[in-house]
């Protein structure tokens, strides 16, 4: 079965710096990869999106990019952190062609202060 | 703007009763229908998917789907306080293809009480 992993699980950042998030996938490939997040109180919304190795696409205009250098890697950075960036951030995978079933990583809780 | 609705609660029943949530839906074209279980400070895990108008039982959850009138449903059997959770309502998002996109629901928040 695959494995999705996620770190940092927690990670406080002051405003204007950079960040980056690394999500890889064990036990399949060629993938479908997803990023979430989840503000406080609400629901989950999707950020980006990647059918293969350098296929992003983006859902929201923000703050934030992403980029598939590898099959199974998925990373979400930004050069200049605002307050609104904070929330709970999750990778999804589902596993290749045909499957329709997301599963998630374990999560980073990020707070920009 | 697609949407995915539900009623945020907290739903409260008693231990061993059946927890009813339900889920409303904009899209008709919609094809899969997703319940995940959320527990506080962790990630979603998915519990039940459904793609056919009906029931579909998986131990002590059922998912029901009826695409005529756009709603999805989850009845939880005897009930246990473990089952407290936050729980979450996603659709495929067809628009774009086969993309496995997501739309998700606010959340509906049980509380199962000993």
């Amino acid at each position: 079965s695959q494995t999705i992993h996620q770190w940092p699980a927690t990670l406080v950042q002051p405003v204007g710096s950079p960040l980056s998030l690394e999500c890889t996938v064990e036990g399949t490939s060629n993938p479908n990869l997803y990023w979430y997040r989840q503000a406080a109180g609400r629901g989950l919304q999707l950020l980006f999106y990647s059918i293969g190795i350098d296929q992003i696409s983006s859902e929201v205009p923000q703050n934030l990019s992403a980029s598939r250098p590898q099959d199974r890697q998925f990373i979400l950075s930004s050069k200049k952190l605002l307050l609104s960036d904070s929330g709970f951030y999750l990778c999804a995978c589902i596993l290749g062609t045909g499957n329709t079933e997301a599963f998630f990583g374990q999560g980073t809780r990020l707070t920009v202060v | 703007q697609k949407e995915v609705e539900q009623n945020s609660g907290p739903l409260s029943v008693p231990e061993g009763a059946i927890a009813s949530l339900n889920c409303t839906y904009s899209d008709r074209v919609s094809q899969s229908f997703f319940w995940y279980r959320q527990y506080s400070g962790k990630s979603p895990e998915l519990i039940m998917s459904i793609y056919s108008n009906g029931d579909k039982e998986d131990g002590r959850f059922t998912a029901q789907l009826n695409k005529a009138s756009q709603y999805v449903s989850l009845l939880i059997r005897d009930s246990q306080p473990s089952d407290s959770a936050t729980y979450l309502c996603a659709v495929g998002d067809n628009g774009s293809g086969n993309t496995g996109k997501l739309i998700f629901g606010q959340g509906t928040t049980l509380q199962v009480k000993p």
